[in-house]
């Protein structure tokens, strides 16, 4: 599966739009781009996810650049109970099991 | 229901003590998995079942031992752990289907402490 980059900490004020940046350069084209979040001593959440157009549903939204090099999750107004680690993933199609956290996002949302 | 539900919540135990957790879900997934994490960490895959049988063991010590008696329940036995084995245990499912991924449903962990 491709790796990730992701910043490792990042600042919101509440109300405001959250843009979380993931890199995944290395990625091929049967690889899709997961998000999933984790809030503090909880399991991990699933968000949403795409292949190479642009996703969203009731939680965000998803832009994948065209060259499919990087992404962005938008929260579009965040609150404080979107303070959480945010991780992006890339899976393999066909590979339906093996998902690999890298080290994600500290979202902080401010009030 | 779409919910993982895992006991305990908290468990301490001794180095030569035995002991299981356990992970059940009722949303007729046919893919369990277990997690290791760290504090400050991200989530480490340990074993995954498919149709309960153990597709991935990720090089997991001997002393962790998964079992699937059916698709709703996962259990991971306990034997002769290190201190360094405490951790938050996570299991989550998904449905299994190809091609894409699934989404995969976590519990809210099991915290292990090993005295």
């Amino acid at each position: 599966d491709a790796k990730t980059t992701q910043p490792t900490s990042m600042d919101c004020a509440e109300g405001r739009a959250a843009n979380l940046p993931c890199n995944h350069s290395t990625i091929s084209g049967n690889e899709y781009v997961y998000w999933y979040r984790q809030i503090h001593s909880q399991g991990p959440q699933y968000i949403i996810h795409g292949l190479k157009n642009n996703e969203t549903n009731e939680m965000a939204s998803l832009i994948i650049t065209e060259d499919r090099k990087s992404s962005t999750l938008i929260l579009p107004h965040a609150t404080l109970r979107d303070t959480a680690v945010y991780y992006c993933i890339v899976r393999v199609a066909y590979n339906n099991n093996d998902m690999r956290f890298g080290a994600g996002t500290r979202l902080t949302v401010k009030p | 229901d779409t919910e993982v539900t895992q006991t305990p919540k908290h468990l301490v135990m001794g180095m030569t003590n035995k002991k299981s957790l356990k992970c059940e879900q009722h949303m007729g997934h046919r893919a369990m998995y277990w997690y290791k994490q760290k504090a400050k960490k991200p989530p480490e895959l340990m074993f995954v079942y498919s149709y309960e049988k153990l597709s991935i063991n990720e090089s997991v010590p001997s002393r962790f031992s998964p079992e699937c008696p059916n698709s709703s329940l996962l259990n991971l036995h306990l034997h002769a752990l290190q201190p360094e084995d405490s951790a938050l245990y996570l299991c989550a499912s998904s449905q299994d289907r190809t091609p894409i991924p699934d989404e995969q449903f976590f519990g809210p962990g099991t915290r292990l402490t090993v005295l």
